[in-house]
C-alpha cells in the first residue's frame, strides 16, 4: 500500500511569489491533514478535509493560504503570495474514518523556503 | 487550550546508553498520547501510542505510560542504537469535535558508536 506522498519535497521561492504544494493522500483515506513546522517550533495543525469538504481550518493562519481537495481524493495547498515567516516544512496526512481515525499517517513534507 | 512540552534537544548519547526523553501536557478531557518519530528524509511515523490511564505503548523496544496524575508520557528505551539516530515528537489528541493532533517542538536524538 502506498503512503502519504507530497510534492514538491523540495520548494525555494522569492516572497510575493506563488507556490503551490500537493499531497496525495493512502488510497481511501477520507481525512486529510495540513500540518506545518516552523523551524524548531512545534508542528501546528492547519486544517482537516472529510472528503472534498473542510471540517475544520481552524489553524489556517491568514487569507494567504487556501487549501482544496477537488473530488475527496489529492489536496492542494496554495501560498498566495508568499511572505518570509511561510517558510517551513508542510506536512500532510491522511486517516481513515472510522473508530481510530486519529491515527494518521504523515507524508515526508515539503521544506518551504521563501527568500 | 491544549499543549505539549518535551524537553529540549538535541540529546547526544553512545550506543546502548538508556534514553529518556520527558514529555508533559495540558489538555481538556481525555486525551490520547502518541510519540512519532521522523527519521532522516522521512516523513513522521506513529511509534506508539497510549489511549488511557495507566496505558503503557510500546514499540521497537521503546515504551512510554500515560500518567495522568502527573500529566506526562515519558518515552523510555534501555539500549539505543545508532539507528534510533531521529527527531521524536510527543504529540495528544483530545477529540471533542476536533481531529487535530497537537505536538511538542521535537526531540532531536543523535546516537554514535
Amino acid at each position: 500500500e502506498a503512503g502519504v506522498t507530497q510534492f514538491p519535497s523540495h520548494s525555494v521561492i522569492e516572497k510575493g511569489q506563488t507556490v503551490t504544494l500537493r499531497c496525495d493522500p493512502i488510497s481511501g483515506h477520507d481525512n486529510l491533514y495540513w500540518y506545518r513546522r516552523v523551524m524548531g517550533k512545534e508542528i501546528k495543525f492547519l486544517l482537516h478535509f472529510v472528503k472534498e469538504s473542510k471540517q475544520d481550518e481552524s489553524g489556517m493562519p491568514n487569507n494567504r493560504f487556501l487549501a482544496e481537495r477537488t473530488g475527496g481524493t489529492y489536496s492542494t495547498l496554495k501560498v498566495q503570495p508568499a511572505e518570509l515567516e511561510d517558510s517551513g516544512v508542510y506536512f500532510c496526512a491522511s486517516s481513515p474514518l472510522g473508530a481510530e481515525d486519529y491515527e494518521q499517517y504523515f507524508g515526508p513534507g515539503t521544506r518551504l523556503t521563501v527568500t | 487550550g491544549n499543549s505539549v512540552t518535551q524537553m529540549e534537544g538535541p540529546v547526544t548519547l553512545s550506543e546502548e546508553a538508556f534514553l529518556t526523553i520527558n514529555c508533559t501536557y495540558t489538555a481538556t478531557g481525555y486525551p490520547s498520547l502518541f510519540w512519532y518519530v521522523q527519521y532522516p528524509g522521512e516523513g513522521l511515523q506513529l511509534l506508539l501510542k497510549a489511549t488511557k490511564a495507566d496505558d503503557k505503548g510500546s514499540n521497537k523496544g521503546f515504551e512510554a505510560t500515560y500518567r495522568k496524575e502527573t500529566t506526562s508520557f515519558h518515552l523510555e528505551k534501555g539500549s539505543v542504537q545508532v539507528s534510533d539516530s531521529a527527531v521524536y515528537f510527543c504529540a495528544l489528541y483530545s477529540g471533542a469535535g476536533s481531529y487535530q493532533l497537537t505536538f511538542g517542538k521535537g526531540t532531536k536524538l543523535s546516537v554514535i558508536p
